[in-house]
């Protein structure tokens, strides 16, 4: 059963430190992992996707990178519009169409 | 193009009255996808189209929850009877089989007394 899981569940982050957060999987054939951005009370908005290991996606402050088990969100220099809620999400080869979201990781960037 | 359009924005209801949430997916878009968000189970799948022919339903809790695609613009999520747990924010999502990037509206924030 495809799976994922994200941490940590909460982060606060002073405007400027830069952190990473972090997507585990497990899908039988990654058809493509996705990184999405929450705000409160909007549905998810599509930040990138990834589709092998060794790739890497860029977006003003946001880096995603992909290994064969794992996937990064790095934020660089955060500004306190970066504060949402991060999920990440996996298309598994039996799956088309079909994604599985973790719980997500709710980031708070403070002035 | 406007998006992914969900109606109504907020739902507050009965338990055991019937629910009816709306979705017009975007035009050009050949699935259509039902997630439900709570905070203790996050983004869960309930139920999902490919050219309006359901592929996967193996998400719905019971047989109170039923969805129906009639046509490429147009999609609901019955349910009936409601309950309180089903109280939770319902997203509509649609993509193109070509790249799988979900687009999502705006929810239904449904809360059942």
């Amino acid at each position: 059963e495809d799976q994922v899981t994200q941490s940590p569940e909460a982060l606060r982050l002073q405007e400027g430190e830069s952190s990473s957060l972090n997507c585990s999987y497990t899908v039988s054939g990654l058809r493509g992992l996705f990184w999405y951005r929450q705000d409160p009370g909007k549905g998810p908005e599509f930040l990138f996707t990834l589709y092998s290991a060794g790739e890497e996606k860029e977006k003003e402050r946001l880096k995603a990178t992909l290994t064969k088990k794992e996937s990064f969100l790095h934020i660089t220099a955060p500004k306190p519009e970066d504060s949402a809620t991060y999920l990440c999400a996996v298309c598994g080869s039996g799956n088309t169409g079909k994604l599985i979201f973790g719980q997500g990781t709710t980031l708070q960037v403070k002035p | 193009d406007a998006g992914v359009i969900q109606s109504p924005r907020h739902e507050v209801t009965e338990m055991g009255q019937e629910v009816t949430l709306r979705c017009k997916p975007i035009s050009g878009h050949d699935y259509l996808f039902w997630y439900r968000q709570t905070m203790m189970r996050g983004l869960e799948l309930l139920i999902y189209f490919n050219n309006n022919v359901p592929i996967d339903d193996s998400g719905m809790p019971e047989d109170r929850f039923s969805a129906k695609m009639p046509n490429a613009s147009f999609s609901t999520l019955k349910i009936q009877p409601s309950e309180p747990r089903d109280s939770a924010v319902y997203f509509c999502a649609s993509s193109l089989m070509t790249d799988q990037k979900l687009f999502f509206g705006s929810g239904t924030q449904l809360s059942v007394l």
